[in-house]
């Protein structure tokens, strides 16, 4: 079946402004998390999403970051007001509940200029 | 705070061998551990997991063990192929009530494996 889609692959903006990055879960799926992975980094987890439930949204670098999650599918990562250090690849994964294993999207590479 | 830790940036084994990734972590909380795999420009592929109830999990080539007290895990990889040269990712999650799920990673281990 279809597994997890981001968008776009690649985003190449300039300081200063903002970007939206888009995913798409297994259908199904009641959990979506956001992770990003700086150059030479692991993964470091940004914002989570379970069904209609308040997200845990702790993760999240600065009040620029804010992501939504539509209709309990669909989830839209923004980030305003663009720096450098944003840059990174952004990765969306969706899992069946929470504390199941997740699985990832191929990610969107940022790149701020 | 780095909770999650894989000391060795890479790792290059031969082709049949064994090849063994570490992976210590600091948090007490956590009960369940995970490995990912990730080949450039795509994202991490879910290989194994381990709840803190056990020791040991086997996957075909793929086991993982859990040390507890040590706090430490490591995946074996038998035989290694040149196909396992990827990145690998340890992952760990605390699935007590009011946690999300959130996985904390390790800074992740290069593996080559030569034919």
């Amino acid at each position: 079946g279809a597994g997890v889609s981001q968008s776009p692959s690649n985003k190449v903006t300039e300081k200063g402004k903002d970007v939206e990055l888009r995913c798409d879960p297994i259908s199904g799926h009641t959990a979506l998390y956001w992770y990003r992975q700086s150059l030479g980094q692991g993964l470091e987890f940004l914002i989570y999403f379970q069904g209609n439930s308040a997200p845990d949204k702790s993760g999240l670098p600065s009040d620029r970051f804010s992501a939504e999650r539509t209709g309990g599918s669909v989830s839209t990562l923004t980030i305003q007001r663009t720096q450098q250090e944003d840059s990174a690849v952004y990765l969306c994964a969706s899992s069946p509940q929470r504390f199941y294993e997740q699985y990832f999207g191929p990610g969107t590479r940022l790149t701020v200029t | 705070d780095q909770q999650v830790k894989q000391n060795s940036p890479s790792l290059s084994v031969q082709e049949g061998r064994i090849s063994i990734l570490n992976c210590d972590y600091t948090n007490s909380m956590f009960d369940y551990f995970l490995w990912y795999k990730k080949y450039p420009a795509e994202g991490p592929t879910f290989l194994i997991s381990i709840s803190s109830i056990k020791d040991k999990n086997e996957d075909g080539r793929f086991t993982v063990f859990l040390n507890k007290s040590a706090k430490h895990l490591s995946l074996h990889i038998v035989p290694s192929q040149p196909g396992d040269s990827a990145v690998y990712f340890c992952a760990a999650s605390a699935r007590g009530s009011g946690n999300t799920g959130k996985l904390i990673f390790g800074q992740g281990t290069t593996l080559q494996v030569k034919p």
